[in-house]
């Protein structure tokens, strides 16, 4: 899988809204963009996955560049349970793949 | 609760001991991962199955360890003779995986993990 880059740290006051970039200019074409986080002592949790389109959840937005080299995960308005780490990955959607995780982006969100 | 579940979610042993863990996929899932996650690190893969069949293994799975998936559904993970370095944590995740043209298949959900302390 093609490997990531992200910023080790960020931080966030509560109520605004949480913009985590990430480097990928390695992706292949079927390599999609996932995003996990990991909250203190949690399992991992998936947040949500895209492959060139912007794409929308529940819990968050992820923006991907028209040459598909980088992302950023949006989230609108942090609160204190976001604070976690924030995992970006690209994995071949075919078959099974697994996850190759990398040290992500610890986001701390402030009062 | 449709979650991963794992089991236990602590175990402390002794050096030289066997331990033991079980994961509990989301039901009808037919993938089952299990990786392993050391202090400040991200998770690493360790092994995958589908359904009974254990697919993959990484190289960092050494003789000592072993897993099955009897049936295909929960999943064991064994450490025998454990070493100081094997304090980690140990996660579980599942997917159901559907046809490759699916948006979201194969999607891993994981389980809160099991952290094992060797003294």
């Amino acid at each position: 899988d093609a490997k990531t880059t992200q910023p080790p740290s960020m931080d966030c006051a509560e109520g605004r809204a949480a913009n985590l970039p990430c480097n990928h200019s390695t992706i292949s074409g079927n390599e999609y963009v996932y995003w996990y986080r990991q909250i203190h002592s949690q399992g991992p949790q998936y947040i949500i996955h895209g492959l060139k389109n912007n794409e929308t959840n529940e819990m968050a937005s992820l923006i991907i560049t028209e040459d598909r080299k980088s992302s950023t995960l949006i989230l609108p308005h942090a609160t204190l349970r976001d604070t976690a780490v924030y995992y970006c990955i690209v994995r071949v959607y075919s078959g099974y793949s697994t996850l190759t995780f990398g040290k992500g982006t610890m986001l701390l969100v402030s009062p | 609760d449709t979650g991963v579940s794992q089991d236990p979610r602590h175990k402390i042993t002794k050096r030289g001991q066997n331990v033991t863990f079980r994961c509990d996929p989301i039901s009808e899932h037919n993938r089952l991962y299990w990786y392993r996650q050391t202090l400040g690190q991200g998770p690493e893969f360790l092994t995958y199955f589908q359904n009974e069949a254990q697919l993959e293994k990484s190289r960092l799975l050494s003789d000592r360890f072993s897993a099955e998936r009897p049936k295909g559904s929960f999943s064991t993970l064994e450490i025998q003779r454990t070493e100081q370095g094997d304090s980690a944590m140990y996660l579980c995740a599942s997917s159901l995986a559907l046809e490759a043209s699916a948006p979201g298949a194969d999607t891993q959900y994981f389980g809160p993990g099991t952290r094992l302390t060797v003294l």
